[in-house]
């Protein structure tokens, strides 16, 4: 176990619903990440929080958005889902910011859009 | 920009065999960099890092390897086994922590 907790493990929707993924970080962990990882895909970098604060910016659709609350937990929030949208989205987080923390993943949310 | 690449992208080899994976980089930033064992339908687990003051890390049956000057590292398995199978990815820290993956290779050891 990580110690990182996504909640729901499995989500079906319809197209052009919004859903929104929960990640609490490891306790003491500060930094939050998403990633996307489609079918057969790699890992792809959405966006990073760091103590509330976004701190980094990837490849994240203007549908999508995310923040960090006082708590530290994350959520991702997906509008105007399309198929394209289905895929395992993880979680990590990391002691701090800076390039030498490893990185600790949550078990993921299986997002199905039909 | 940043970019790690990740080859070969499958990897079939017998049990008991070794089994490289190279990655190469582009940020010379990058100073962390961690290799990452996913089986089928759960998370990435880290199985192994290493900094750039070091040249290699060992870990039992896993060793890597870093050269910054080529910006380029490697994972070696020895002696591998059917539980190894799985994709391993490579991946390079940027300087706000976030991590870069390599595309991933598909390891199969053969019983």
């Amino acid at each position: 176990d990580s110690g990182v907790t996504q909640t729901p493990k499995h989500l079906i929707t319809a197209t052009g619903q919004r859903v929104t993924l929960r990640c609490s970080p490891r306790s003491g962990d500060l930094s939050v990440y998403w990633y996307q990882q489609s079918l057969d895909q790699g890992l792809q970098f959405l966006i990073q929080y760091y103590n509330g604060e976004e701190r980094a910016k990837g490849n994240i659709l203007e549908r999508f958005s995310a923040q960090q609350f006082p708590d530290l937990h994350s959520e991702l929030n997906l509008s105007s889902l399309e198929l394209g949208d289905s895929a395992l989205y993880f979680c990590a987080s990391s002691v701090a910011t800076g390039n030498n923390s490893p990185l600790h993943f949550g078990n993921g949310t299986r997002l199905t859009v039909t | 920009g940043e970019n790690v690449e990740q080859h070969p992208s499958t990897l079939s080899v017998q049990e008991g065999d070794s089994a490289v994976i190279k990655c190469t980089y582009s940020d010379s930033a990058s100073n962390y960099f961690p290799w990452y064992k996913q089986e089928l339908g759960k998370r990435p687990q880290l199985i192994i890092d290493i900094r750039s003051n070091v040249g290699e890390k060992k870990d039992q049956r896993i060793a890597v390897t870093l050269n910054k000057t080529a910006k380029h590292f490697s994972l070696h398995i020895t002696e591998t086994q059917p539980e190894d199978s799985a994709v391993y990815f490579c991946a390079g820290s940027s300087n706000t922590g976030k991590l870069i993956f390599g595309q991933g290779t598909t390891l199969q050891v053969k019983p």
